[in-house]
């Protein structure tokens, strides 16, 4: 079935570079997609949000960029700092079709994670 | 903090045995989710509130299982006659239909483990 994921189970960088954590979707039908960090023993934590009528979106040090020609999505974090480490998802919903196809629910689909890892 | 909170925040029972979960969501979301997770996977979804109203329920969620909203705040999720395939750790979140982007919220989840 359609799904999404993503392309690199674990990126290591160096502390106060930029990383960069991609994730490929399969539903043309998605239009609302959301990146969430989860840390060790904790549930999903919100980072940034875009929907299908952007390409791009800014957040504090993170960077949200959507191209819906190849179906791609990925997470830009600036300064990469040791508090980033953690697993990151991307995430994706029908949205408004999602909601006439279900009745209103608007459920998640989420990719396997990339383990991000910041070396000192 | 009035982020989703989820109780117990561990479970241990033996095969067989029933468990129940908490979760009390954003005060103001009327939307309720539950998903499992298991270790190196992405959340699954399991079921969907609306207020009191179950309006989605996924595949994985089997006759054993059973959520209730009964008055359209805090959730119970239910798993009777447990099996170890049922180890995992359940995850609620709220939204709001009013709010950003209907943004889902996600509690701390309850890590359940079967024996």
């Amino acid at each position: 079935g359609e799904s999404v994921g993503l392309h690199l189970p674990t990126l290591s960088v160096q502390e106060g570079d930029n990383s960069i954590i991609n994730c490929a979707y399969s539903n043309s039908a998605s239009d609302y997609f959301i990146w969430y960090k989860q840390e060790s023993g904790k549930g999903p934590q919100f980072i940034i949000d875009i929907r299908s009528n952007m390409d791009k979106r800014q957040g504090q040090r993170v960077t949200v960029l959507l191209n819906k020609t190849v179906k791609h999505l990925s997470l830009q974090i600036a300064a990469t700092q040791p508090g980033d480490s953690a697993v990151y998802f991307c995430a994706e919903n029908m949205g408004r079709h999602g909601a006439i196809l279900t009745g209103g629910g608007n459920k998640l689909t989420f990719g396997t994670g990339t383990q991000l890892k910041v070396e000192l | 903090d009035t982020g989703v909170s989820q109780n117990p925040r561990h479970k241990i029972t033996k095969r067989g045995q029933n468990v129940t979960f908490r979760c009390d969501p954003i005060s103001e979301h009327n939307r309720l989710y539950w998903y499992r997770q298991t270790l190196g996977q992405g959340p699954e979804f399991l079921t969907y509130f609306q207020n009191e109203a179950q309006l989605e329920k996924s595949r994985l969620l089997s006759d054993r299982f059973s959520a209730e909203r009964p008055k359209g705040s805090f959730s119970t999720l239910e798993i009777q006659r447990t099996e170890q395939g049922d180890s995992a750790m359940y995850l609620c979140a709220s939204s709001s239909r009013t709010g950003r982007a209907d943004t889902q919220y996600f509690g701390p989840g309850t890590r359940l483990t079967v024996l």
